[in-house]
């Protein structure tokens, strides 16, 4: 694998359950970041993580809960969701986690629907 | 508040020359990203502006004016393949990434 990988890409759900997004990154990246994309909307930063630790949370409610074991994984634990948590969840990594031309690399994202 | 501006959607013909207008209203500057993101698809870096002027990267070029707040991507013998959304996010005073819309560019035989 290389690059940024998201599990699964599609995910269907009842608001009543409890799902969980996983991402892993191959870069040797030692950020990593959620964001949430809503068609023709700019894209909402959730979630940081710099070398494991949690630096921003953009109050994201607390049916969002993250979790970074170490700096290639990172997971978003999902529970009780609403219908308007309908949307691409999208996975980045850089290098640095903040500074000058560090890019961010991102994955593939997951299709939630929340039904 | 923080506001990034771009046009919705775009149309264009294969082989022609487009621009894609950013305009943006931060707390601070530390640079601007253009990012493009095919339907589906993660999107992927394309170019980055710090200081002001015309950065040229094969096909595409992105202009920086930090005093007006500006920024275009140019995009030069457009291919069908260059279908896609276009993200523009500037980096803030406290080095978040605040994020643009996308702009929608179709191209046309």
């Amino acid at each position: 694998e290389t690059g940024v990988t998201q599990t699964p890409r599609h995910l269907v759900m009842g608001m009543t359950n409890k799902k969980s997004l996983k991402c892993e990154q191959h870069l040797g990246h030692n950020a990593m970041y959620w964001y949430k994309q809503s068609a023709k909307k700019p894209l909402e930063l959730m979630f940081v993580y710099n070398f494991k630790e949690q630096t921003e949370n953009n109050s994201v409610p607390s049916r969002f809960s993250p979790e970074c074991p170490n700096s290639s994984h990172l997971f978003l634990h999902l529970h009780t969701l609403q219908p308007e948590d309908s949307a691409l969840y999208l996975c980045a990594s850089s290098q640095e986690g903040g500074g000058g031309s560090d890019e961010q690399y991102f994955g593939p994202g997951t299709r939630l629907t929340v039904t | 508040g923080q506001n990034i501006d771009q046009p919705t959607e775009m149309t264009a013909t294969e082989g022609a020359i487009v621009q894609i207008n950013c305009t943006y209203q931060t707390s601070g500057f530390n640079g601007l990203f253009w990012y493009q993101q095919h339907a589906g698809e993660a999107p992927t870096f394309l170019s980055y502006n710090v200081l002001d002027g015309l950065e040229e990267k094969g096909r595409f070029s992105s202009f920086l004016s930090r005093s007006k707040g500006y920024s275009y991507l140019l995009l030069k013998e457009l291919q069908m393949k260059d279908s896609a959304s276009y993200l523009c996010a500037v980096r803030d005073s406290n080095y978040q990434l605040i994020w643009g819309a996308g702009t929608k560019l179709i191209i046309k035989p």
